[in-house]
């Protein structure tokens, strides 16, 4: 079946600007992540969605980020006003629930802020 | 705070041995742990999952082990392949930290003829 997918596959944008990531996670998952790596950095968490669960937003930056997710579909990452900090790549996971099941990544969005 | 390191020098190894990966992890009470490999490019793929209560866990040629006395996992990739070259991530869950995984920042792994 169908995997984790995200769009764009690459993003170069200017400093100031904002965009837009998105995710379609496996359908049935209920459960959906956000993560941000650094080149040669570890995953970072950034944000999780559980059903119509208010989201655990712990790992947010900044207020310059922010998430949202339509019931348990796809889900869009949306960071304002860009900084030449926010170039990595952005990771979306889903899994069937929370708590102790596997995740299952999609192949991320190259984000380059110049 | 929280912290998880895993060895940040690439471990290379001949086909055929024993690949054996340290995870370790500082102030957490885990609920359970996770490994992940991860290829150039790609989102990482998931392996294995042992729980805090759990002391070993198989999947065909791979083995972890738990020790939260010693807060160490062991990764082992057992008769090792070329294709086996990739950077496996450790991610732990912890408990009151709710379902959010918290992850080191791999080590590479080289297998070589």
């Amino acid at each position: 079946g169908a995997g984790v997918s995200q769009s764009p596959s690459n993003k170069v944008t200017e400093k100031g600007k904002d965009v837009e990531l998105r995710c379609d996670p496996i359908s049935g998952h209920t459960a959906l992540y956000w993560y941000r790596q650094r080149l040669g950095q570890g995953l970072e968490f950034l944000i999780y969605f559980q059903g119509n669960s208010a989201p655990d937003k712990s790992g947010l930056p900044s207020d310059r980020f922010s998430a949202e997710r339509t019931g348990e579909s796809v889900s869009t990452l949306t960071i304002q006003r860009t900084q030449q900090e926010d170039s990595a790549v952005y990771l979306c996971a889903s899994s069937p629930a929370g708590g102790a099941y596997e995740q299952y990544f999609g192949p991320g969005t190259r984000l380059t802020v110049t | 705070s929280q912290k998880i390191e895993q060895n940040s020098e690439a471990l290379n190894i001949q086909e055929g041995k024993t690949a054996t990966l340290t995870c370790n992890y500082t102030n957490y009470s885990p609920a359970y742990l996770q490994w992940y490999r991860q290829d150039p490019g790609r989102g990482p793929v998931f392996l294995l999952l042992i729980r805090e209560n759990e002391k070993e866990k198989r999947k065909e040629r791979l083995k972890v082990t738990f020790d939260t006395t010693l807060k160490q996992s062991l990764f082992h990739i057992t008769a090792s392949q070329p294709a086996d070259s990739a950077t496996y991530l450790c991610a732990l869950t912890f408990t009151g930290g709710g379902n959010k995984l918290t992850f080191g920042t791999g080590t590479q792994l080289k297998v070589e003829l």
